[in-house]
């Protein structure tokens, strides 16, 4: 399969912890994004890459949010003192240009 | 204002029937416009783009309004298949990614 691997596909944490997820797009894309999705909204941006490069963040991405993309491959996204609002759908997606984006089957986090 | 407006529905409608569904968006800029399916627990994923001068793909016609700010989508002969949530999408002021709507949920039924 040569989709969007996202890993875990579910996360449980106690809230204050720190949790990362990591995206593998597809190989010949160099667009890579970021989305959070709850129930019942549409995906939400929060970052992109264009290989290395993060070009853009969404004034969503507080200062307990980063993501990386070493080397314009896999991407992580780490959120540090996990707070209960944090609690969503992560979704990673990647694309050869503005559409059509690929997206992975998400991460799904919970916060107790 | 949120930048992409859509009414949640959800829309029941009866296989073979025809609906229409509506989007907004805030951004006079944008130049990018798309219709996205995402079914139940599932990944969203592209529908079809919408140009300036409106355009089909089989049961399905969108259709741009660039001086009202609007978009639309025409589902015909509606399958029991077609159920599913119709995120409406718009490019980002920045050109490099893409806003969703909240989508609007469709139930086709027997």
């Amino acid at each position: 399969d040569t989709g969007v691997s996202q890993d875990p596909r579910h996360k449980i944490t106690k809230r204050g912890q720190n949790v990362t997820f990591r995206c593998d797009p597809i190989s010949e894309h160099n667009r890579l994004y970021w989305y959070r999705q709850t129930l019942g909204q549409g995906p939400e941006f929060l970052t992109y890459f264009q290989n290395e490069a993060q070009l853009e963040k969404s004034r969503l991405l507080s200062d307990r949010f980063s993501a990386e993309r070493p080397k314009g491959s896999f991407s992580t996204l780490e959120i540090q003192r996990t707070e209960q609002g944090d609690s969503a759908m992560y979704l990673c997606a990647s694309s050869p240009g503005l559409t059509p984006l690929h997206f992975g089957n998400g991460t799904r986090l919970t916060v107790t | 204002r949120k930048e992409v407006e859509q009414d949640p529905g959800p829309f029941n409608v009866p296989e073979g029937a025809t609906v229409a569904f509506n989007c907004t968006y805030s951004n006079s800029a944008s130049q990018s416009f798309f219709w996205y399916r995402q079914d139940c627990r599932k990944e969203p994923k592209l529908l079809m783009s919408v140009y300036s001068s409106g355009n089909e793909d089989g049961r399905f016609t969108a259709q741009l309004n660039r001086a009202s700010q609007y978009i639309s989508l025409l589902i015909r002969d509606s399958k029991l298949s077609d159920s599913a949530t119709y995120l409406c999408v718009v490019n980002r002021n920045s050109g490099y990614a893409l806003n969703f709507g909240k989508g609007t949920s469709l139930l086709v039924t027997p």
